[in-house]
């Protein structure tokens, strides 16, 4: 049971590069999201999706996309990276919509924008 | 809204000595609240939760939290850290989403 895998673990970009960050969760969740860690900072949620085909914004979508084509994986996409972007990215999954139930935290991708 | 507040960035204790960490919360409704913790290059881990019943809360690693609804409290504690328990520590409350604070790291010193 590998839980909640993320790749890649570093990224450096160039400004106005794209990628995308992966995520898969191999626990049947109906529920993840994406969370960008700064100092001092805390966690801030991105997006989040509540099942394949439903994606909404959290508190700092600006710069980023998502998709749920399937239950196992929530990709992040960065259209055109800027500086602001560079964090340790979280995604996360829980089975409960409800949010009673507890996030798995994958091991987080760790990005640098120059 | 759902808001946390952690109250110290950054706690230094020395190793088998008793700890808090302090979390405020603010809501207007029913809350659940979590503790997690994260240890150094890795994710976030359950250290305990609360959703109802008994205020006294006790997690993994010998860590509990008690749950005070009149000062809107959540603090987590150990009588006895170990050098094992430096990490950073986040408080979380639900409502429609997961709302973290700020986390406070925490450092036993030998």
């Amino acid at each position: 049971n590998a839980g909640v895998t993320q790749t890649p673990k570093f990224q450096v970009l160039k400004t106005g590069q794209s990628m995308t960050l992966q995520c898969a969760q191999d626990m049947n969740h109906e529920y993840m999201s994406w969370y960008r860690q700064d100092p001092g900072m805390g966690l801030r949620l991105i997006h989040y999706s509540v099942g394949a085909g439903i994606t909404d914004q959290g508190e700092v979508p600006n710069g980023y996309n998502v998709s749920r084509s399937t239950t196992e994986d929530f990709p992040l996409r960065l259209l055109s990276a800027a500086p602001s972007q560079t964090s340790v990215y979280f995604c996360a999954s829980s089975y409960m919509q409800a949010n009673t139930g507890e996030l798995f935290f994958g091991e987080g991708s760790r990005l640098t924008v120059l | 809204a759902q808001s946390v507040t952690q109250l110290d960035s950054q706690v230094p204790v020395f190793e088998e000595a008793p700890v808090e960490l302090r979390c405020n919360y603010s809501s207007s409704v029913s809350v659940y609240l979590f503790w997690y913790v994260q240890y150094p290059n890795q994710g976030l881990q359950l250290l305990l939760k609360y959703l109802s019943g008994s205020t006294l809360v006790k997690g993994i690693n010998g860590f509990e939290a008690e749950f005070n609804k009149s000062q809107t409290s959540f603090h987590l504690r150990k009588p006895s850290v170990h050098i094992s328990d430096t990490a950073e520590y986040f408080c979380a409350v639900t409502g429609n989403q997961f709302y973290f604070g700020t986390g406070t790291s925490l450092t036993v010193i030998p």
